[in-house]
């Protein structure tokens, strides 16, 4: 089995301050983790992937997230936060639970930039 | 045209309508699939299709069927719908790998459906 869980339902930031939007997941085979944005009214769009490479994974747009196995977390940062950041971002799982990969996501984190 | 696109954008239909919807992929994917995203609630999947064939179907209610003619199209039949079923219909593609692999999904914009 697998899940993730977001630990925050809201993230609200000033422009220029860095952001932390926390991920923990559960999975009994070897994951791959993803996180994705969306903004109002769109689709989902890949920041970036980890898929047992490197632990820490340089995204789009100045993100990056951190895979730590000991504490199972996969956590988004950003070194500064700019006003087009503020959208719901999903932190999702997928392994070889059950003999498929399909992906499972978290509830997702709204994060509000502050001018 | 690259990527995942999805027709119509908008669709107001009244509980009574049968409407379908239409997801295209252009990237040369194995799987496609349906979530339904409501306000205030977490992402849900509805369909999985991997070469054509459904591999998951998440306790969908019946008034929702899915028909996948190729690997590159995937519709939402929808009939009888209720007003609870407004939301956010997302398509999505992918590889979807049977040994040791995980690729990322690629969205569509959504079908936003409003039913009066």
């Amino acid at each position: 089995a697998q899940s993730v869980t977001q630990l925050d339902s809201h993230v609200s930031v000033s422009e220029g301050t860095p952001v932390l939007l926390r991920c923990n997941y559960s999975s009994s085979y070897s994951p791959s983790l993803f996180w994705y944005v969306q903004h109002p009214n769109k689709g989902l769009q890949l920041l970036l992937k980890y898929t047992s490479a490197a632990t820490l994974v340089k995204g789009i747009n100045g993100f990056e997230a951190e895979f730590k196995k000991s504490e199972t977390s996969f956590h988004l940062t950003k070194p500064s936060a700019h006003m087009s950041d503020a959208a719901e971002y999903f932190c999702v799982v997928s392994s070889a639970s059950g003999g498929s990969y399909i992906p499972t996501f978290g509830r997702g984190t709204s994060l509000i930039v502050h001018p | 045209e690259t990527g995942v696109t999805q027709t119509p954008r908008h669709l107001v239909m009244g509980m009574t309508n049968k409407k379908s919807l239409k997801c295209e992929q252009h990237l040369g994917h194995n799987a496609m699939y349906w979530y339904k995203q409501s306000a205030k609630k977490p992402l849900e999947l509805m369909f999985v299709y991997n070469f054509k064939e459904q591999t998951e179907n998440n306790s969908v209610p019946s008034r929702f069927s899915p028909e996948c003619p190729n690997s590159s199209h995937l519709f939402l039949h929808l009939h009888t719908l209720q007003p609870e079923d407004s939301a956010l219909y997302l398509c999505a593609s992918s590889h979807l790998g049977t040994s040791g692999a995980s690729y990322e999904q690629y969205f569509g914009p959504g079908t936003r459906l409003t039913v009066t």
